[in-house]
């Protein structure tokens, strides 16, 4: 039972540059969410899914688009990448029943 | 929208003594959840404890407990018996339960653990 894994845990891009972080929890919950998270600013809502086949914009969606693949997986898309989107991002899942999160480990952007 | 604030920066302790660690929140529901997560060096979130707002008795989960003041919207948390392993940064999260599903979370305690 892995819980929450994501790839690539480290990550350089140029400005421009496109890539797809990805998101996967073993633990059957039906909602999925990615935040991002910068000095002094806690945590921000990116995106979030809450059962498989939707999905819903949070606080920051603008610049990423997100893909709830199956009710395992949801990846987090920048097309095309700015310093802006450094960052740390994490990848959480919850079920409806249990209101908890439940974090992967992060994955850390560099946008140079 | 609902927000959550954590005063408090940073903090410190002397290893075996008590902190509370301060979090206040803005919401016009009347049911709702309530988080206190850990993040360490490491950077993975980890749960610490929560509250249901429908009970009147704090959480408790060993040496963490919860001081919730609902008419307050005042939800603190106390670590007893600090330890070295407790250094780390602690983020208050608020969640409705209604549908939506989205956690808003506060901007974070660092915590020092001075031996």
């Amino acid at each position: 039972n892995a819980g929450v894994t994501q790839t690539p845990k480290f990550q350089v891009l140029k400005t421009g540059q496109s890539m797809t972080l990805q998101c996967a929890q073993d633990m059957n919950h039906n909602s999925m969410y990615w935040y991002r998270q910068d000095p002094g600013m806690g945590l921000r809502l990116i995106y979030y899914s809450a059962s498989e086949g939707t999905t819903d914009k949070g606080e920051v969606p603008n610049g990423y688009n997100v893909s709830r693949l199956n009710k395992r997986e949801f990846s987090l898309r920048l097309e095309s990448a700015a310093p802006s989107q450094t960052s740390v991002y994490f990848c959480a899942s919850s079920s409806i029943l249990r209101e908890t999160q439940y974090f992967g480990p992060g994955t850390r952007l560099l946008v140079l | 929208a609902q927000t959550v604030t954590q005063s408090q920066p940073e903090m410190s302790v002397q290893e075996a003594e008590t902190v509370t660690l301060s979090c206040t929140y803005d919401t016009s529901e009347s049911d709702y959840y309530l988080f206190w997560y850990k993040q360490p060096p490491s950077r993975q979130m980890i749960l610490v404890i929560r509250q249901e707002a429908y009970k009147q008795q704090n959480a408790t989960e060993n040496r963490f407990s919860v001081n919730f003041q609902k008419a307050a919207k005042s939800f603190s948390l106390k670590i007893s018996d600090s330890q070295l392993g407790d250094a780390a940064m602690y983020f208050c999260a608020y969640r409705r339960t209604m549908t939506g599903n989205q956690f808003y979370f506060g901007t974070g305690t660092s915590l020092t653990v001075i031996p």
